[in-house]
C-alpha cells in the first residue's frame, strides 16, 4: 500500500537559518508529489507540486523541493526561514490510479528569534 | 473566485444532536472528501467522493454520514453515534490523484 513518512514530529530552526523538511514515499511507479502548510486554525495552502519533468521544484514563499527516486524522497527546503514559516507541514502522494491522496502525518515547524 | 468553501467556521453541538457540515467547490472537481483533525495529529479520512451519488468510506467513518447529491456539494453529518465529535474539520477537492485544495475548515464543539 501507498504510504508517507514525515519523520520529525516536531523541528526547531532560528530565523534566518536554512530549512529541509523530510518526506518518504512508498509507491512502486512514479507519483505525483506534494507538500502544503497548514497555520493554526486554517486549511491547508499548497506549496508546490511535482508531476514529473524536471526534480527540483519550486513553490510559493520561497520554498523548494527536490525529488530522488532513488531515495524515493521528496524533502522541502528554504534557504532563510522567516518567522511567519512557523506552522505545521504536510507532504503527501497521488497518482492518476489513486483515489485519495496519502498525506503524511506532519511536520511542525517552530522558528526562535 | 474558484475556491471551496466551508460554513459554518464554528459550530456547536449539544450531547445527542446531529448536526452539518456544509461544503461547496466551484471548481469544478470530481473528487471532494471530509478530513478530521485532532490537536497534535494528522489528517485522518472521514469519506470520500469521487462521483456524484456515491461515496466511499475513509478511516474513521463510524459516527458520520455523508451524501453527494450535487457535485459542487458534499455536506457531512456528525451523527449523536459519534461519542467524541469535537474536532476541527476540513474539506477539500480535487481532480483524480491531483492536487487537493482545502476549506478552510470547521471547527465542532460539543457543550
Amino acid at each position: 500500500a501507498q504510504s508517507v513518512t514525515q519523520p520529525d514530529i516536531h523541528i526547531t530552526v532560528s530565523e534566518g537559518a536554512s530549512l529541509e523538511l523530510r518526506c518518504n514515499y512508498s509507491y512502486g511507479a512514479t507519483p505525483y508529489l506534494f507538500w502544503y502548510v497548514q497555520s493554526p486554525g486554517q486549511g491547508l495552502q499548497l506549496l508546490l507540486k511535482y508531476f514529473s519533468g524536471d526534480t527540483l521544484v519550486q513553490g510559493i514563499k520561497g520554498f523548494e523541493a527536490e525529488f530522488k527516486r532513488s531515495q524515493s524522497s521528496f524533502n522541502l527546503r528554504k534557504p532563510s526561514v522567516h518567522w511567519s514559516d512557523a506552522a505545521e507541514y504536510f507532504c503527501a502522494v497521488g497518482a492518476p490510479t489513486f483515489q485519495k491522496l496519502v498525506f503524511g502525518t506532519g511536520t511542525r515547524l517552530l522558528v526562535s528569534p | 473566485d474558484g475556491g471551496i468553501t466551508q460554513s459554518p467556521k464554528y459550530l456547536f453541538r449539544k450531547e445527542g444532536q446531529n448536526v452539518t457540515l456544509s461544503c461547496e467547490q466551484n471548481l469544478n472537481h470530481d473528487a471532494m472528501y471530509w478530513y478530521r483533525q485532532d490537536p497534535g495529529q494528522g489528517l485522518r479520512l472521514i469519506y470520500y467522493s469521487q462521483i456524484v451519488n456515491d461515496f466511499q468510506k475513509g478511516d474513521i467513518a463510524e459516527g458520520y454520514s455523508v451524501s453527494r447529491e450535487k457535485k459542487e456539494s458534499f455536506p457531512l453529518t456528525v451523527t449523536s453515534a459519534q461519542k467524541n465529535p469535537t474536532a476541527f474539520y476540513l474539506c477539500a477537492s480535487s481532480m483524480r490523484g491531483a492536487e487537493a485544495f482545502f476549506g478552510q475548515g470547521t471547527r465542532l464543539t460539543v457543550v
